[in-house]
């Protein structure tokens, strides 16, 4: 996705924790959205952040910096499941925009 | 039962053929999005559509045709399909944005 910046491609260990990262440009900007997508499958919600600060939803949390054009996704204590893409997506009144993607994969 | 529907959920089809995807939702959802997916391109978008008489284009819309045909569905059609829409195709929903979207299973689509 266009403006959109996350790393293509991370590893980690079950039971760690992993922090993705994304930058994004600032303009226009109504929220940052994470969503998880296995592959061949759907893309889910996880996060929703408009304001600065730290969103904590169980194991995961995201963080938003609005002046920064920063966020990122903090999964923690990771299981074998948690092996997907994460996409950084960035919301607008009329669209979203997607990245890439950071395909992440939790080994034993 | 699933809230945003797909159908065919795989198809494979000729150069030249005109095919229809299919999306239907549950959700009472005003706002009704189509987007591929390719490998190392991520989602990009197709045409959306905010209610029955509002259809936009997206970032990739040449090839491409949709229609409205009610609130809940919103279909895509290929007039003349070419190899390089062979993809991962999915419907997603919202509310009033920005609002998280909802995606339906996806149609794989090969174009051969």
């Amino acid at each position: 996705g266009q403006n959109i910046d996350q790393p293509t491609e991370m590893t980690a260990t079950e039971g760690a924790i992993v922090q993705i990262n994304c930058t994004y440009q600032t303009s226009g900007f109504n929220g940052l959205f994470w969503y998880q997508q296995h592959a061949g499958e759907a893309p889910t919600f996880l996060s929703y952040n408009v304001l600065d600060g730290l969103e904590e939803k169980g194991r995961f949390s995201s963080f938003l910096s609005r002046s920064k054009g920063y966020s990122y996704l903090l999964l923690k204590e990771l299981q074998m499941k948690d092996s997907a893409s994460y996409l950084c997506v960035e919301g607008g009144f009329q669209k979203l925009v997607f990245g890439t993607g950071t395909r992440l994969l939790v080994s034993p | 039962d699933a809230d945003v529907t797909q159908t065919p959920r795989n198809r494979i089809t000729k150069t030249g053929k005109r095919i229809m995807l299919e999306c239907s939702q549950t959700k009472g959802h005003d706002r009704m999005y189509w987007y591929r997916q390719d490998p190392g391109l991520g989602l990009r978008l197709i045409y959306y559509s905010f209610d029955v008489k509002d259809i936009n284009k997206g970032e990739i819309s040449d090839g491409y045709s949709v229609s409205r045909q009610a609130q809940a569905k919103f279909s895509l059609s290929l007039e003349s399909a070419i190899p390089n829409q062979t993809a991962l195709y999915f419907c997603a929903t919202s509310g009033v944005a920005p609002d998280t979207q909802y995606f339906g299973p996806g149609t794989r689509l090969t174009v051969l």
